[in-house]
C-alpha cells in the first residue's frame, strides 16, 4: 500500500525568503510521486512530478522537488516566495504505470506575508 | 488547450435528494478518476474508468454509481444525499490506463442542505 506524510499543516514564510514543504512517502514499489497545489476555490493544478528519472525535478513557477529514495521523502522548494505562491500543497504518490490511482496527503497551506 | 470540463460547477440539494455531476475529459483521453474533497480535507479517490469499464475502485459509498459512455465523458450519480456528502468533487483524465499524470477539473461544489 502506498501513503504520503506532509509534515507540516502550515509553513509561514516572508515573501523573498525560502519555501521548503516537506513529504515523506511509502511505497511498495518503484513511486511515481509528484506535487499539486490548490489556490482557494479552484481546482488541482500540477507543480511537478518525479517518474524514476532525474532525481531533482524542476516545475513552474520556481518550484523543484528532490526524490531521496534513501530517506523516502520528496520535499518541494522554491528559492524566493511570492505572494501568489500562497495556497495548499498537496504531495502525491502513484504506484507507477499499470496502476494510478493517486493517493493524497492532507495537505500543506503555505502563508506568505509580506 | 482544452481542460477538464466539470458541470455543474456548483449544486445545492436537499437529504435523500439525488445529484449527478458530469465530467468531460480532455479530448483523447480515454481514462476517468473520480476524486472527493471534504472541506479541509485531501482528495480521496473514488473509483476509475477506463475504456467505458470501470479500473479502479476507492472509498465509493454505494450510494454512488458512475459510469464512462462512448464519448468518454463520465456521469457520477449520488443518491440519497446525506450531509456528509458536502464536498468538492473532481473529476481528472488520462491517456491510457495507469497513466503517469492525470489532469484534473476545477471540480463540482456539492452543498448538501
Amino acid at each position: 500500500a502506498q501513503s504520503v506524510t506532509q509534515l507540516d499543516s502550515h509553513v509561514s514564510v516572508s515573501e523573498g525568503t525560502p519555501v521548503l514543504l516537506r513529504c515523506n512517502y511509502s511505497s511498495s514499489y518503484s513511486p511515481s510521486l509528484f506535487w499539486y497545489v490548490q489556490h482557494p476555490n479552484k481546482g488541482l493544478q500540477l507543480l511537478l512530478k518525479y517518474t524514476s528519472a532525474a532525481t531533482l525535478v524542476k516545475g513552474i513557477n520556481g518550484f523543484e522537488a528532490e526524490f531521496k529514495k534513501s530517506e523516502t521523502s520528496f520535499h518541494l522548494t522554491k528559492p524566493s516566495a511570492h505572494m501568489s505562491d500562497a495556497a495548499e500543497y498537496f504531495c502525491v504518490v502513484s504506484e507507477g504505470a499499470g496502476y494510478s490511482t493517486l493517493t493524497f496527503g492532507k495537505g500543506t497551506m503555505l502563508l506568505v506575508s509580506p | 488547450a482544452a481542460g477538464v470540463i466539470q458541470s455543474p460547477r456548483h449544486l445545492i440539494k436537499e437529504k435523500r435528494e439525488t445529484a449527478t455531476l458530469k465530467c468531460y475529459p480532455i479530448p483523447r483521453h480515454d481514462t476517468v478518476y473520480w476524486y472527493q474533497q471534504g472541506p479541509g480535507q485531501d482528495p480521496q479517490f473514488l473509483i476509475s474508468f477506463y475504456e467505458k469499464m470501470q479500473s479502479d475502485k476507492g472509498s465509493i459509498p454505494d450510494r454512488f454509481s458512475a459510469q464512462q459512455f462512448s464519448d468518454y465523458h463520465s456521469e457520477l450519480n449520488m443518491s440519497s444525499l446525506e450531509l456528509g456528502d458536502s464536498a468538492l468533487y473532481f473529476c481528472a483524465s488520462s491517456f491510457g490506463q495507469g497513466a503517469l499524470e492525470q489532469f484534473f477539473g476545477p471540480g463540482t461544489r456539492l452543498t448538501v442542505l
